[in-house]
C-alpha cells in the first residue's frame, strides 16, 4: 500500500526547478505533502483532496491526478531552504483517515 | 497554539528492556497517530486513535508493542521487550482538517 516516490534523490542549484512524483497502486482519496529537515519533524506543505486539484504554496505547488492515482510536487526557482526530504502521504477511501507515507525524496539545493 | 509534545527526546536501552514514550497532542485534535521512522525511510504507521478508540493497529507488532490513549488526550506507546531492529524515531502526530502536526519525536537506540 505504500506509495512510490521518484526520484529518490535530486541535487539542484539555487534557482533550478524540480518535480517529485508520488504513485499509488490504490485509488486515492487524498494526497498530503510534507518536508522533513534532518533531525526535525515532518512539516505539512499541502493537501490535495480532489482529482485534478492543484494547490500552491509560494513557489511550491502540487497536482493530483486521481485517474492515474498519482500526485506531483513542483518546486520552482528553488531556494537553499527547500533542502530536505519530501514525503507524500496518501489517504485511501474508507480507511478512516489513515495516512501512509512514501519512502521519501531527498532534495539538496546547492548555492 | 502549542504543538504536539513528546517525551523523552532520546532514549538508549539494552535489548530485552522495556521503554515507554509519551505524547500530548494539540488540544482538541481527536485523531492521533504513532509512526515509526527508521533512518532513511518514510514514517510507518503503527497505530491510529480516534478519541480514545483504536481505528487501525494492523501494523503494530502486538507481541511487543502496546499503546493507549487516556481519556482521548495523552497517549503512551510501550515496547516490551525491545529488539535491536526497534531502533528508530517514534513520531506522534495529531490531525485537524486532514493536516497532520508532528511532534519532535523520540529517538530510540537499542544496543
Amino acid at each position: 500500500q505504500q506509495p512510490v516516490q521518484s526520484p529518490q534523490a535530486v541535487i539542484l542549484r539555487e534557482g533550478e526547478d524540480a518535480v517529485i512524483n508520488c504513485s499509488s497502486s490504490k485509488a486515492l482519496y487524498s494526497v498530503h505533502w510534507y518536508r522533513q529537515k534532518h533531525g526535525e519533524a515532518p512539516v505539512f506543505l499541502m493537501i490535495l483532496l480532489k482529482g485534478g486539484e492543484q494547490k500552491g504554496h509560494e513557489k511550491i505547488s502540487a497536482s493530483f491526478n486521481e485517474k492515474k492515482q498519482q500526485s506531483s510536487l513542483y518546486l520552482t526557482a528553488s531556494q537553499l531552504s527547500y533542502s530536505g526530504t519530501y514525503f507524500c502521504g496518501t489517504g485511501l477511501y474508507n480507511q478512516g483517515g489513515k495516512l501512509i507515507f512514501g519512502q521519501g525524496t531527498e532534495l539538496s539545493v546547492k548555492p | 497554539e502549542a504543538g504536539v509534545a513528546q517525551s523523552p527526546r532520546y532514549k538508549i536501552i539494552e535489548k530485552r528492556q522495556s521503554v515507554a514514550f509519551w505524547c500530548n497532542p494539540i488540544s482538541g485534535h481527536a485523531t492521533l497517530y504513532w509512526y515509526q521512522q527508521i533512518l532513511g525511510q518514510g514514517p510507518k504507521l503503527l497505530i491510529q486513535f480516534q478519541n480514545n478508540g483504536v481505528v487501525d493497529d494492523s501494523q503494530l507488532p502486538k507481541d511487543r508493542f502496546s499503546a493507549e490513549r487516556l481519556k482521548g488526550v495523552d497517549s503512551t506507546l510501550k515496547i516490551q521487550p525491545a529488539k535491536l531492529e526497534d531502533s528508530a524515531v517514534y513520531l506522534c502526530a495529531s490531525t485537524r482538517g486532514g493536516e497532520a502536526f508532528f511532534g519532535q519525536g523520540t529517538r530510540l537506540t537499542v544496543v
